[in-house]
């Protein structure tokens, strides 16, 4: 199975500031997504991230606040914006194919101060 | 609405007995169900998937069940060990024209020597 690397592995951020954060797989898979996990919660999806188009954005999540990005079939980013201390969380992205499952970063734990 | 239900409570149980987690749905019309295991600090690992006409799958110490009447599925870990100490999460996908992935509450299993 495919192999994410995720980085930041973690930042504390100013509020107001934009942190992008980078997932780079070692192979070429057909969807990404990105989630957010709060500590000892589940994981609330984000984005599925389209290569060549722009990301499909789940209820409650918008382009101005987490641009994401995907130029090739390697790659992702999700840029969070303007940020507050409701933004501190872990933020995961994941890729692969519908019959295999998913394979997941590391994660990105986000504090906003 | 929609839900994807796993127990709440965490689950303790004793080295050597199966540890049975259960994952609920409503609204949902899957066509597959995974299940993932999440270790503190980091991101789900896939385990097994299993498809909605399929009624049982296994894999090694691992047996997962899907009643798609029911709307239910239920996970089982046969000779638990502490090293099977993590939380447990189940996803559906989000539909026939989507490859999105839904996650459950998750459920945190403590297996005591």
């Amino acid at each position: 199975s495919a192999v994410i690397s995720q980085k930041p592995s973690r930042d504390i951020c100013q509020r107001g500031t934009s942190l992008t954060i980078q997932c780079q797989v070692d192979s070429q898979v057909t969807m990404m997504f990105w989630y957010r996990q709060q500590p000892g919660q589940s994981l609330t999806l984000i984005a599925t991230a389209n290569q060549g188009s722009e990301a499909t954005y789940e209820s409650g999540f918008v382009i101005d606040k987490f641009p994401i990005s995907r130029p090739n079939l390697t790659f992702s980013t999700l840029t969070v914006s303007n940020m507050s201390p409701e933004d501190s969380s872990i933020y995961l992205c994941s890729g692969g194919g519908r019959a295999g499952g998913y394979t997941f970063g590391s994660g990105t734990r986000l504090t906003v101060v | 609405s929609q839900k994807i239900e796993q127990n709440s409570e965490a689950l303790n149980i004793q080295e050597g007995k199966t540890a049975t987690l259960t994952c609920n749905y409503t609204n949902y019309s899957p066509a597959y169900l995974q299940w993932y295991r999440q270790d503190p600090g980091r991101g789900p690992v896939f385990l097994l998937l299993i498809r909605e006409n399929e009624k049982e799958k296994r894999k090694e110490r691992l047996k997962v069940t899907f009643d798609t009447t029911l709307k239910q599925s239920l996970f089982h870990i046969t000779a638990s060990q502490p090293a099977d100490s993590a939380t447990y999460l189940c996803a559906l996908d989000g539909g026939m024209d989507t490859d999105k992935l839904i996650f459950g509450t998750g459920t945190r299993l403590q297996v005591f020597p």
